[in-house]
């Protein structure tokens, strides 16, 4: 069954430094996605990116994240100068043409922590 | 605030045992209505749908009441591999999924 595929699975950095999360959506799908979940909270949506640009983003995408479809496999987020708080679980997610809902195909994350 | 509601649990059951659990949302406009199954730090996973008229799956049974904006998810004899964190979650119209916190069960030999 195709999957999608997120790297690194564990990305650690410092306070202030630049991270870029990696995501390859399942081949097909047009819809994709960046939800994250702080360790103990909720699954929360980040970005909703189709046709090459952003169609949603939530409060919590401020002017310090970024995402980019590069070459028309990967999907990446990326996260300017990071801050503690954004210590969590990102995950990708993408979805086929017809449905922009579930099923969504979540990717098996990546744990990013910043110290 | 629009939000979706879950009892956190932790629901410890017997296997064997049938366990249930609720879930409430508050945005009125939702039309799509999910269950998640989370294993401990792992992605979601789609278990089911939940439709208008009720829906079973195997083992498992979801129930919708748009009236009381609540929905629920039925496990009978559950088994140790049902341990795991069951995530309510809720979509209206286009806008992106909206994640309950999870009720997490453990399922005890």
């Amino acid at each position: 069954e195709p999957e999608v595929t997120q790297t690194p699975s564990h990305q650690v950095t410092q306070m202030g430094q630049e991270v870029i999360l990696r995501c390859v959506p399942i081949s097909n799908h047009l819809y994709f996605y960046w939800y994250r979940q702080i360790l103990g909270q909720k699954v929360e949506f980040l970005v909703s990116f189709y046709n090459n640009e952003i169609s949603e983003k939530s409060e919590i995408f401020d002017d310090q994240f970024s995402v980019e479809r590069p070459d028309g496999s990967n999907f990446t987020l990326k996260i300017r100068s990071t801050k503690l708080e954004d210590s969590a679980m990102y995950f990708c997610a993408s979805s086929e043409p017809r449905d922009r809902g579930p099923p969504l195909h979540f990717g098996n994350g990546t744990r990013l922590t910043v110290t | 605030r629009k939000e979706v509601e879950q009892d956190p649990g932790p629901f410890n059951v017997p296997e064997g045992a049938t366990v249930a659990f609720n879930c409430t949302y508050s945005n009125s406009a939702s039309q799509s209505f999910f269950w998640y199954r989370q294993d401990c730090r792992k992605e979601p996973k789609l278990l089911m749908s939940v439709y208008s008229s009720g829906n079973e799956d195997g083992r498992f049974t979801a129930q919708l009441n748009r009236a009381s904006q609540y929905i629920s998810l039925l496990i009978r004899d559950s088994k140790l591999s049902d341990s795991a964190t069951y995530l309510c979650v809720v979509m209206a119209g286009n806008t992106p999924l909206v994640f309950g916190k999870g009720t997490r069960l453990s399922v005890i030999a």
